[in-house]
């Protein structure tokens, strides 16, 4: 059974870097993409950006600029790294494995606030 | 950006009813439409792929149509483990987007 294990610090200031990792186990980490999603009560699901097990990464153009993905294949992990973050980035976020284009298998969300 | 408009926000049921969700993409997406159904506190999870295919696990009673840029989800027999809130959420080659909700309750 696939599980994808989140961890990561749940309280940030303005302007500070989020960072959340997402583990893997119970399946292949080849042939995936791996995603970031985040909710918001206001603005619902977004995702965030994708990425395979080569590294190769594509995010959401509305966060492109302080959005980086990578990824760690022999640990089975990939990361999540959003920078300057604001209120307005306080989200429950989602790492989930994607395959002929649905989210298969969810992370069990992390809640990320964002408060001086 | 493609986007994805459910209606109706809410919807209210009973057990046992035929409960239909719809979903309009803002510009045709093939039949590159998954459908979602997530409870409080917990991740989404997918039902539906490509616009019709039901995913391993999922009951029957849970089906999907549509192609191009409308889209439907239909519940044939309302179960109480289905009063959740349901997204649909569409895939394209630059990036993926979901729909705002629905709201299923009694």
């Amino acid at each position: 059974q696939v599980q994808l294990r989140q961890r990561g610090a749940g309280l940030l200031k303005p302007s500070e870097t989020l960072s959340l990792t997402c583990g893997v186990s119970g399946g292949s980490f080849s042939g995936y993409y791996w995603n970031w999603i985040r909710q918001t009560p206001g603005k619902g699901l977004e995702w965030i950006g994708e990425i395979d097990h080569g590294g190769s990464a594509k995010y959401n153009p509305s966060l492109k600029s302080r959005v980086t993905m990578s990824v760690d294949t022999s640990k089975k992990q990939f990361s999540l790294s959003l920078s300057f973050v604001t209120a307005a980035d306080t989200a429950v976020y989602y790492c989930a494995r994607s395959v002929v284009g649905r989210m298969e298998y969810w992370g069990q969300g992390t809640l990320v606030t964002v408060s001086s | 950006d493609i986007q994805m408009t459910q209606s109706p926000s809410t919807l209210s049921a009973s057990v046992g009813d035929r409960v239909t969700i719809s979903c309009r993409a803002s510009q045709s997406i093939s039949n590159w439409l998954a459908w979602y159904q997530q409870k409080p506190g917990k991740a989404p999870r997918v039902l539906i792929y490509k616009a019709s295919s039901l995913e391993s696990g999922v009951p029957s009673r849970f089906s999907g149509s549509g192609s191009g840029t409308e889209f439907t989800l239909t519940i044939s027999s309302l179960q109480p483990d289905d009063f959740a809130t349901y997204y649909c959420q569409q895939y394209d080659s630059y990036s993926w987007t979901f729909g705002q909700g629905t709201k299923v309750e009694i």
